[in-house]
Formats: structure tokens, sequence, C-alpha cells
């Protein structure tokens, strides 16, 4: 995941736009990954997951994206829309049992 | 219905008092867990139950003790607030299998305020 402390990084998308949010993980041998979407006063939400024998995964207009050779892994938003406004985050887990690891998460804001 | 549900949604206290928050889940899962979110939106796992049993417990003050009376339920029960314990806290579940971990949900948070 990424460092603890860093100020939260904020996507400005156009409603109707795609959206590309990227997260660079931390440990090469983490198997699963999960994006997450937190509400302003919720609870984080799953989007979508991927395992690491996959390079691109599709739900209802997203789309994760994952490069093990460098470590990343990215969502894309097809025609972002008001209701996509929200706090996104990767979670990676490594092969330890059970414990899923957070990035710091990237705030997104569409503008009408 | 919830299918992970907090108590209670915020928790305002003074310092030095000592505070539980409860958390229960309906989905059948067999691991629990408690995470803190600070002020940054940072994610950080504190502690993991595997059928009522401890199997994660990261740096966190003594103060703060998980409780499992049954692996649906985990309370989190935090002795002696400071002011830094401020934050909200998740508690979330999952059902492990071997190496995967399927269905990891979140709870709606608990906003504890210490002043």
């Amino acid at each position: 995941g990424e460092s603890v402390g860093l100020h939260l990084p904020t996507l400005s998308v156009q409603e109707g736009d795609n959206s590309i949010i990227n997260c660079a993980y931390s440990n090469s041998a983490s198997d699963y990954f999960i994006w997450y979407k937190q509400e302003s006063g919720k609870g984080p939400q799953f989007i979508i997951d991927i395992r690491s024998n996959m390079d691109k995964r599709q739900g209802q207009r997203v789309t994760v994206l994952l490069n093990k050779t460098v470590k990343h892994l990215s969502l894309q938003i097809a025609a972002t829309q008001p209701g996509d406004s929200a706090v996104y985050f990767c979670a990676e887990k490594p092969p330890s049992w059970g414990k899923l690891q957070f990035g710091a998460g990237t705030q997104v804001v569409v503008t009408p | 219905d919830t299918a992970v549900s907090q108590t209670p949604k915020y928790l305002v206290t003074q310092m030095g008092n000592d505070k539980s928050i409860k958390c229960e889940q309906n989905l059948g899962h067999d691991t629990m867990y408690w995470y803190k979110q600070d002020s940054k939106k940072f994610l950080k796992i504190m502690f993991s139950y595997n059928n009522k049993e401890l199997i994660i417990n990261e740096t966190v003050p003594n103060r703060f003790s998980p409780k499992s009376p049954d692996k649906a339920h985990l309370n989190l029960h935090i002795n002696s607030l400071e002011l830094g314990d401020s934050a909200v806290y998740f508690c979330a579940s999952s059902q492990v299998r071997g190496r995967d971990n399927y269905g990891y949900t979140f709870g709606s948070g608990t906003r504890l305020t210490v002043v």
C-alpha cells in the first residue's frame, strides 16, 4: 500500500468522462487485490476484485487492470456519474493469511 | 438486513475514560477485523479474529483489547482513552479458506472523538 501520512490525492472528473484511478501496491507476492469505494460517513464498499493470475477484469462500468511487473493496479470507471464521487481504495492481500492492506486512497470529485 | 453492524455510530468521550465498540456480522463469516481510519483516510488493520481466536495483533497499545464471544461478534474495548485515539473505527468480516479470503465486508464505522 501507499505510505502513511501522504495527503489524500484528488481526481477531478467531468460527468460523463472516464476516470482512471491508480494504485501502487507494495508486496510483489500479493495474490489478491480489491478496489473499494467509500462515500462520506460510510464504510468501504466492495467494487471489484482481481487475482494475481489475471491482468484484467471487468464489471459493470468498472475495469481493473493489474500490472505485476511494476506492481501497479488501476481502476477505470466508464461514463463517470455524480454518484461516483467518493474516496477509492485499493487493497492487497499478501500470501499471509487473511490480512488485507490498504493504499492511501484517492478522492474522486465528479463535476457537472 | 445489515451485514456488518457496529454500535455506536458516534462516540464522544473525555480523556481517561474507558469505552467499548460492538460489532456483529450476519454473513456467516469466520473471520472478523478491526481497522482504524485516521484523519487522512488511511485504513490500518488493528486486530483479526478467526473462529474466536486472535490471529492478527498489529502494533496497537495495550489499552486496546478486542474480545470475540463467538464468531459473529467482535468487540473492541479501549481503556484510558487519549486524544490520539480519535478516529473512525471499522469492523469487517470475511470468510477464509486456505489462502483465499472471500467477501471482505465492512461495517459503517464508529466515529470516536476524545475531548
